[in-house]
């Protein structure tokens, strides 16, 4: 398993700022979500963080709206930018700590209100 | 497409036992995972089932059955403690997770 930490673990913010979020990993992964939950709904996945290189966006989202960086093995960071209303959901850091065939587990999540 | 089906919201009885459906179609199959997520919170991992039969863990138990793309989860002796949604989830031939939309278990006293 992994022990995943989320900065800020909530916020408020007002329309047209951008906002990041860091994810922390107790021990070197394999692999690093991003996803998004909006309120009542399931989860979204939005990108994979690749080390090393440009992350891998999902049908939908668009590198501009949310830049990733992966500097590492242990981090990951997601920024939303340009934010508006729509914009307020969880964004939950998640990752595999193995191979392919590993359990995902997930950081506590950011919450975010955009005002 | 890829789809996955889940009850949206179910009530059971506090001491019985509520079994909850998932049906999937997905291009590939590498595993079924079931997930809780209370209320507020990040979803945390039940189980994986990658073969059919059941799989047994203290009150939870889940089984597959990938002819039929179908699985269940099954919560025992239901405590208060167990009002939250779970998630179904499939990992298809890429290796991606696709979710189900989660089904809200209600417990009353």
């Amino acid at each position: 398993s992994a022990v995943i930490s989320q900065k800020p673990s909530r916020d408020i913010c007002q329309r047209g700022t951008s906002l990041t979020i860091q994810c922390q990993v107790d021990s070197q992964v394999t692999m690093m979500f991003w996803y998004r939950q909006q309120p009542g709904q399931s989860l979204t996945l939005i990108a994979t963080a690749n080390q090393g290189s440009e992350a891998t966006y999902e049908s939908g989202f668009v590198i501009d709206k949310f830049p990733i960086s992966r500097p590492n093995l242990t981090f990951s960071t997601l920024t939303v930018s340009n934010m508006s209303p729509e914009d307020s959901s969880i964004y939950l850091c998640s990752v595999l700590p193995g191979g392919e065939w590993e359990t995902q587990y997930f950081g506590p999540g950011t919450r975010l209100l955009v005002l | 497409g890829q789809n996955i089906d889940q009850p949206t919201e179910m009530t059971a009885t506090e001491g019985a036992i509520v079994q909850i459906n998932c049906t999937y179609q997905t291009s590939g199959f590498n595993g079924l995972f079931w997930y809780q997520q209370h209320a507020g919170e990040a979803p945390t991992f039940l189980s994986y089932n990658v073969l059919d039969g059941l799989e047994e863990k203290g009150r939870f138990s889940s089984f597959l059955s990938r002819s039929k793309g179908y699985s269940y989860l099954l919560l025992k002796e239901l405590q208060m403690k167990d009002s939250a949604s779970y998630l179904c989830a499939v990992k298809d031939s890429n290796y991606q997770l696709i979710w189900g939309a989660g089904t809200k278990l209600i417990i009353k006293p």
